[in-house]
């Protein structure tokens, strides 16, 4: 079955102690990207990658980092997370951007809970 | 930057009516937009994209339109029914960004 995996679905954690949410696809897509969900705000963008080891930053990149060392995989990490990365996370994949084809495949999400 | 707004408010119809969901955005008109829907604690799903240069796209009961004067698109379900029952995102792309919409909550009352 063709899909995004995400991991963990849930993590309460505490200020400062750095954590991973592994993003995994398996269509051969070559876009990958994160978003973060907050109330009223919708889905914003945080790091996207167009091909393995090509990342760029969205509109809300701080305190984030991301890498692509493999075309399935795109892991975020928070190196020092805080309580204002509370916050609903998707990871999204797609065989290419910009043509009329496009279409974002998006995981289940983490919800994330920084004390 | 761009600017996307759907009504905050939530849609609230009877069983077998029309849904119309608008998508209004600033500035310049993206290469297409697309429209998504989400349930609640799932990740959106892809529903329609239509093209700068194109007027209406039809799929089942849904059909989208763009108007590029107007700055708008509108998303529209026909014959809608509870389980249509969602929030719908509009997201136009520019360049390498896909800029979402908040979203607009539908409820279809049986």
């Amino acid at each position: 079955e063709a899909q995004v995996t995400q991991n963990p679905r849930y993590l309460i954690t505490v200020t400062g102690k750095k954590l991973t949410v592994t993003c995994s696809q398996n269509m051969n897509h070559e876009y990958m990207s994160w978003y973060r969900q907050d109330p009223g705000l919708g889905l914003r963008q945080i790091y996207y990658s167009m091909n393995v080891e090509v990342t760029d930053k969205g509109d809300v990149p701080e305190g984030y980092k991301v890498s692509r060392k493999e075309k399935r995989n795109f892991p975020l990490i928070l190196e020092s997370p805080s309580p204002n990365q509370t916050s609903l996370y998707f990871c999204a994949s797609s065989l290419s951007i910009g043509t009329a084809q496009e279409t974002q495949y998006f995981g289940p999400g983490t919800r994330l809970l920084v004390l | 930057s761009q600017k996307i707004e759907q009504n905050s408010e939530a849609l609230n119809i009877q069983e077998g009516k029309t849904a119309t969901l608008t998508c209004n955005y600033t500035n310049y008109s993206p290469a297409y937009l697309q429209w998504y829907r989400q349930d609640p604690g799932r990740g959106p799903v892809f529903l329609l994209l239509i093209r700068e240069n194109e007027k209406e796209k039809r799929k089942e009961r849904l059909k989208v339109t763009f108007d590029t004067t107007l700055k708008q698109s509108l998303f529209h379900i026909t014959a809608s029914q509870p389980a249509d029952s969602a929030t719908y995102l509009c997201a136009p792309r520019y360049g390498n960004k896909l800029v979402f919409g908040a979203g607009t909550i539908l409820r279809v009352k049986s």
